[in-house]
């Protein structure tokens, strides 16, 4: 059992780059997440989902995408990517006590 | 929109002393969680609190959620290397989601 697993593990991106971060995770949850981790700002949410299907922005959802295809998959997209988007980003999922897991997480520069 | 603050941001510790960080929300929380990130890792789950006054023992650490349910506190008690690691709370008000405080770094000098 993975639980939540995340690629790339990192990634140096050059400024203009479209790039997906995945996440998949075999608990059946429903509820997934993509936080951001900078030095001295703790986690902040760039979107949810509640549910396969719906979305949800979080508190920085500018310059970010994501979708919901299915229950295991919830990808992150930068269209664009700019050096203010170099973080590490964690996805996570809940169980329907709000327990968040967390996957292993990707450092993203960008150049 | 909802905030929660902790403090500090950071601690060194003597190992053997006490250690205690805490929460401060701007609204009333429904509940409010804890969790570790040990260095280079990822945070995970210590603990739920739900209700006004609650407190929770996991061996050496101890965890209070305030009577108005707008503030809460970890302390752990005879600190030791494997504590090392930064110490979150996340608090549920009245948006659906989370709110993660911005952390303590605890440093635990042998």
């Amino acid at each position: 059992i993975a639980g939540i697993t995340q690629a790339p593990t990192s990634q140096i991106l050059a400024a203009g780059r479209r790039m997906t971060l995945r996440c998949t995770q075999d608990m059946r949850h429903n509820a997934m997440y993509w936080y951001r981790q900078d030095l001295g700002l703790g986690l902040r949410l760039i979107h949810y989902s509640n549910t396969a299907g719906t979305t949800g922005k979080g508190e920085v959802p500018d310059g970010y995408s994501v979708s919901r295809a299915n229950t295991d998959d919830f990808p992150l997209t930068l269209a664009s990517a700019v050096p203010s988007q170099t973080s590490v980003y964690f996805c996570a999922s809940s169980d329907g006590a709000d327990t968040q897991y967390f996957g292993p997480g990707t450092r993203l520069t960008v150049l | 929109g909802q905030q929660v603050m902790q403090i500090p941001q950071y601690q060194h510790v003597q190992e053997g002393e006490d250690f205690t960080t805490y929460c401060n929300s701007s609204t009333t929380l429904s509940n409010i969680q804890w969790y570790k990130q040990r260095p280079g890792g990822h945070p995970v789950f210590l603990i739920q609190l739900v209700k006004s006054g609650e407190v929770k023992k996991q061996k050496r650490l101890t965890f209070q959620f305030g009577e108005a349910k707008k503030n809460s506190s970890l302390h752990i008690t005879a600190t030791q290397t494997t504590d090392v690691g930064t110490y979150f709370c996340a608090g549920k008000g009245s948006a659906r989601q989370l709110t993660f405080g911005s952390g303590t770094q605890l440093t635990v000098l042998p």
